[in-house]
């Protein structure tokens, strides 16, 4: 079974350059998170999607970032424009259950972001 | 508003037994998670506790206390490639239960 694909794997980009990040997640997983990772820290919650819905958005920075999931199937998260600070691993995960229905998150290996 | 804290780093030897520990503070508990990440690799699954008790998979194990707000992983027979980080995470209550919360990550370094 594939695992959770991203790309691209590495980005180098300008500041106040956009930039996007394409995930595919595990065939049949309904539920898709977007995270970001600061080196030497724990993934933090961008955006959690059920199916087509965005469920849980509120820790991504509006003004600059956008995500979409247009199918329930595949999603991209887009920064424009980007900031140095925003230099990070982007990280996908989905996972098979829905809210309380539980089940482990599987991630993808991630896009490192270099903002110079 | 929600914390986790676990120690930045451990160190131990090939073969012997480690435990990492996890304290919480969060509003709407529902269970603890850990995960392991290699450099620059994918954070993966390893254990979650959703009741108190032991949970044991393999070589490693996972505690939960809710009246104590604290969990620990437990790692035996230690092996080099069990060199990584390892994550605790938090399963928040809100948002129908679907988010993780994850602590700064605790570096193992097993020596030979």
């Amino acid at each position: 079974e594939a695992g959770v694909v991203q790309s691209p794997r590495y980005k180098i980009i300008e500041k106040k350059q956009p930039v996007a990040f394409w995930c595919n997640p595990i065939s049949g997983h309904n539920t898709l998170y977007w995270y970001l990772q600061n080196l030497g820290q724990g993934p933090e919650l961008l955006i959690r999607y059920e199916n087509e819905e965005a469920v849980d958005d509120s820790q991504l920075p509006k003004d600059r970032f956008s995500a979409e999931r247009l199918k329930g199937v595949d999603s991209t998260l887009k920064i424009q424009p980007a900031e140095l600070g925003d230099s990070a691993v982007y990280l996908c995960a989905s996972s098979s259950g829905q809210g309380y229905s539980y089940n482990e998150q599987f991630f993808g290996p991630g896009t490192r972001l270099t903002v110079l | 508003g929600q914390s986790l804290e676990q120690p930045s780093e451990v160190t131990a030897v090939e073969g012997a037994i480690v435990q990492i520990n996890c304290t919480y503070q969060t509003s709407g508990f529902y269970g603890l998670s850990w995960y392991q990440q290699h450099d620059g690799g994918a954070p993966t699954f390893l254990s979650y506790n959703g009741l108190d008790g032991l949970e044991e998979t393999g070589r490693f194990s996972s505690f939960l206390s809710r009246s104590d707000s604290y969990g620990y992983l437990l790692l035996q027979e230690l092996q080099m490639k069990d060199s990584a980080s390892y994550f605790c995470a938090v399963r928040d209550r809100h948002n129908q239960g679907g988010k993780l919360i994850f602590g700064q990550g605790t570096e193992l370094s097993v020596k030979p």
